[in-house]
């Protein structure tokens, strides 16, 4: 059963604090993806990477940026966060199918 | 890129009748078309999938069709019963090595007693 966990579930966080939400999956997947979830919006890839080391920019990336230095772990981070990104956070990862896996997520608010 | 519009944002139904969510994608190059469900407080989960070589597929109460002329297609639940209250979502993979997915803006699918 594929496991993805993400660091926090609830963070809240000032503006211009630096923010990483970490996503860890036990499954050995390649792929791992950062997406934000917003009412009305659905969910918009920030991220994603293919392999260690590697990343590639989502829809809306501006105010991100990514880690991947293992292949279980994907942080996302904030560099200087601003209050419009408050939002939830999905963590997924997929191996060699097509099906995406989803973490628990995380709700950050920034004030 | 690829962009996915998705309707009704709200759906009320009967407890037992159907439920039809439709989606329409731009980029005729997508290839996967995933379904995902998200309960209150919980992550989105697969409910049901199909690739572009598929017109139709079914698991139980769920139907899923794929119109790739037209490029659309749609999200068909029979016989609702209260624990389908979700949002639901649709998505797109675009062709190419990229593998991120394109949402829809999701439906809020509520099933009245």
């Amino acid at each position: 059963d594929v496991k993805v966990t993400q660091s926090s579930r609830y963070l809240v966080k000032r503006t211009g604090e630096k923010v990483f939400l970490e996503c860890v999956q036990d499954m050995d997947h390649e792929n791992m993806f950062w997406y934000r979830q917003d009412p009305g919006l659905g969910l918009r890839l920030i991220y994603f990477s293919y392999d260690v080391k590697m990343k590639e920019k989502g829809d809306i990336p501006e105010g991100y940026s990514v880690s991947r230095e293992k292949k279980e772990r994907f942080s996302l981070i904030l560099e200087s966060a601003s209050t419009n990104q408050t939002s939830m956070y999905l963590c997924a990862s997929k191996g060699l199918g097509y099906e995406q896996y989803f973490g628990p997520g995380t709700r950050l608010t920034v004030t | 890129g690829e962009n996915v519009e998705q309707h009704p944002s709200t759906l009320s139904v009967q407890e037992g009748d159907s439920a039809v969510i439709k989606c329409t994608y731009s980029d005729s190059a997508s290839n996967y078309f995933p379904w995902y469900k998200q309960e209150l407080g919980k992550r989105p989960q697969l409910i049901i999938d199909i690739r572009s070589n598929v017109g139709e597929k079914k698991d139980q109460r769920i139907a899923v069709t794929l119109n790739k002329t037209a490029k659309h297609f749609s999200l068909h639940i029979t016989e609702t019963q209260p624990e389908d209250s979700a949002v639901y979502f649709c998505a797109a993979r675009s062709g190419g090595g990229a593998d991120g997915l394109t949402f829809g803006k999701g439906t809020h699918l509520i099933i009245q007693p």
